[in-house]
């Protein structure tokens, strides 16, 4: 069966630290990629995704993530962490054929700190 | 804003007793909803995917007469959890597509279930 594993469950930084956020994926067909975040008390939003073309893909509120399909990877980056940036960040992955089925990693919870 | 609402945020309750919960769609059709558990410290898990005018598609596991799914209109998908126990306590979170077939979801605020 298809997973996902997110490395680091738990993440503290200092603001203006950079940030990487491992996500690696078991499926070895065409897949379709995502982060969500979701900030203390509220819904998950989308924070960036991964269709096809460069595999350097950027989000919002400076967050990019680079698809590297030889390592069935995903990780998430930002070059300056700001306190708001404090949330819960899951990866998630939807095999091709599998509808808008997701599988989601088990979330990295990252607090920045003034 | 918001583009999926979900309804109640928390509810507590007593072991045995049903608890709906509701997930609309604002703003749009959704013929298919998905229902996601989170455990603490675990990751989301899909529950069931709900069809407007069908019946659901429950994953392995997932008990489809605990976990009553409903969606009688293109806006509206609901969950009952029937004869509720203290392990059926969970974040439940509610999903529709935001595009066919990519994988994009928007989600619901979720619903905290305690069972007492």
């Amino acid at each position: 069966a298809q997973s996902v594993s997110q490395h680091n469950h738990h993440v503290i930084l200092s603001e203006a630290a950079s940030l990487e956020l491992g996500c690696n994926y078991s499926y070895g067909g065409t897949v379709n990629l995502f982060w969500y975040v979701q900030y203390p008390g509220q819904h998950l939003q989308l924070l960036l995704k991964y269709f096809s073309g460069d595999p350097l893909v950027k989000g919002i509120k400076g967050f990019e993530a680079e698809f590297i399909k030889s390592k069935f990877s995903f990780n998430l980056r930002k070059p300056s962490v700001q306190w708001s940036d404090t949330a819960e960040y899951f990866c998630a992955v939807k095999s091709w054929g599998g509808g808008n089925k997701l599988t989601f990693g088990t979330g990295t919870q990252l607090k920045v700190e003034l | 804003g918001a583009v999926v609402s979900q309804h109640p945020s928390r509810v507590i309750c007593k072991s045995g007793t049903s608890v709906k919960i509701e997930c609309r769609s604002l703003d749009f059709q959704a013929t298919t909803m998905f229902w996601y558990r989170q455990f603490p410290k675990q990751s989301l898990m899909l529950m069931a995917t709900s069809n407007e005018g069908s019946k659901a598609t429950y994953e392995q596991g997932v008990e489809k007469d605990k976990f009553l799914i409903n969606h009688a209109s293109l806006t509206l998908s609901t969950l009952t959890v029937t004869s509720a126990h203290p392990e059926d306590s969970s974040f439940y979170i509610c999903s529709a597509p935001a595009s066919t077939d990519t994988g994009e979801l928007f989600f619901g605020e979720g619903s905290r279930l305690t069972v007492l």
